[in-house]
């Protein structure tokens, strides 16, 4: 396909799981951005690769929080021990170069922590 | 946190109005750019603006950049229905970290 994708669409974990959502960036974008988005707001920055390498991960609320793109196509953004306030959509984008550039997002990650 | 603030939070008009809605933002920046976000299609790219740049068009969309007030504009002319969505403004800081406003929301009724 043409687009970012992501799986699961949809991820329902009990507290304290551990969760892994994965993101598929268009082919030959170099840059690609995660986020979180709460019902209701703007996206939220979370962490930036360029390739494989992590740049940024200022906006990874917590330690529980970790991503990686090991061969600078697919990412994966893991969430450890899961708390009710992780539950939020998350979103993908990726772009040619850095945020000079319009970023193509993915459909999101809805994910729900009971 | 996030850096923009869109105004109005939520506009609602009769198709074939236009609609305007304005972003505010904290620092200098070096590109501007208003994405739309709705259940069918997601968060999709409209425009992007730079920071040496006054105004842009494409095709029904009009924005607007103010860099010694911070703030930017967007304006859709001859609204449709399918124009219902938010819309966020997104501002980067010169860093890694692009930051999304709060959002308007949107409803073009037919």
């Amino acid at each position: 396909g043409a687009g970012v994708s992501q799986s699961p669409r949809y991820k329902v974990a009990k507290r304290g799981q551990d969760v892994a959502l994965r993101c598929d960036p268009i082919s030959g974008h170099v840059s690609l951005f995660w986020y979180q988005q709460a019902l209701g707001q703007g996206p939220e920055f979370l962490t930036y690769f360029q390739n494989e390498a992590q740049l940024d991960k200022s906006g990874l609320p917590s330690d529980r929080f970790f991503a990686e793109r090991p061969e600078g196509s697919v990412s994966t953004l893991k969430i450890q021990r899961t708390q009710q306030e992780d539950s939020a959509v998350y979103l993908c984008a990726s772009s040619l170069v850095g945020h000079y550039n319009e970023q193509f997002f993915g459909p999101g990650t809805r994910l729900t922590v009971l | 946190s996030q850096q923009g603030e869109e105004d109005p939070q939520a506009l609602s008009i009769q198709e074939g109005e236009n609609a305007t809605m304005n972003c505010s933002y904290k620092t200098s920046i070096n590109n501007l750019q208003w994405y739309r976000q709705n259940s069918g299609r997601g968060l999709v790219h409209l425009i992007l603006i730079r920071s040496n740049e006054r105004e842009k068009h494409s095709g029904r969309l009009r924005v607007t950049l103010d860099t010694s007030k911070k703030s930017s504009s967007l304006l859709i002319t001859a609204s449709r229905a399918a124009d219902t969505a938010s819309y966020f403004c997104a501002t980067d800081e010169g860093s890694n970290q692009f930051y999304f406003g709060t959002g308007t929301s949107l409803t073009v009724i037919p």
